[in-house]
């Protein structure tokens, strides 16, 4: 069965590192997202790509980036990791813009 | 930007009794979708509605995409204890470049 798959599961690290977070799906798809999900404040946009080597800025992308080389990653890199980036991160994927996102099991980060 | 307002922020029902919950923009959407979440799991989609008007069923799950377009409702019938979990609408907005905007959520919990 197609998937999307997310890793780790959880990471701590410190502040002042670079850290990324794997996404791979298996369903072909052409649209990828990254998401931060925090209390009170729901599921932001990080970033989002339509196709490979295709990037576009969400709303909270500041220290965050992407890049897409295939079509099934889209790994996104914290350049320089702050507290402030304490957070659980969900990737999904889409057969098309503006329809049903499918996402993945989410990675739980730590920033000391 | 856009938001959508989602209400209630939470319920505490009984088991066996019905849920209604909704969502509503200040603008026309193209797309409502229902989402559930459990702790520590990823957004999993219930149903997508892409119609004004539409009435779609999952099981015990049944949503309307409003017709207006600026609504949309999600029941649940019969209620048992694992419903509980966070149950989120996205929706796309009419003439948006096509990403979808997220509620921040139902928080539903069933005594048994």
């Amino acid at each position: 069965d197609a998937e999307i798959t997310q890793s780790p599961r959880h990471k701590i690290t410190e502040t002042g590192r670079q850290v990324t977070l794997a996404c791979h799906q298996t369903w072909n798809h052409n649209n990828m997202f990254w998401y931060r999900q925090d209390l009170g404040h729901g599921l932001r946009l990080i970033h989002y790509s339509y196709g490979v080597q295709d990037t576009n800025k969400g709303e909270v992308s500041d220290g965050y980036s992407v890049s897409r080389s295939n079509t099934e990653d889209l790994p996104l890199t914290l350049e320089s990791a702050a507290s402030s980036q304490t957070s659980v991160y969900f990737c999904a994927s889409s057969r098309q813009v503006g329809y049903e996102q499918y996402f993945g099991p989410g990675t739980r980060l730590t920033v000391t | 930007g856009q938001q959508l307002n989602q209400s209630p922020q939470s319920m505490f029902i009984q088991e066996g009794e019905d849920v209604s919950m909704n969502c509503t923009s200040s603008s026309i959407f193209n797309t409502w979708l229902w989402y559930k979440q459990e702790p520590g799991e990823g957004p999993v989609l219930l149903i997508a509605l892409y119609k004004a008007g539409e009435l779609t069923s999952n099981g015990r799950l049944t949503a309307q995409f409003g017709i207006t377009r600026k609504d949309s409702f999600l029941n649940i019938s019969a209620s048992i204890p694992s419903d509980v979990g966070i149950y989120f609408c996205a929706g796309q907005e009419r003439g948006s470049q096509g990403n979808l905007i997220f509620g921040k959520g139902t928080k539903l919990s069933v005594k048994p």
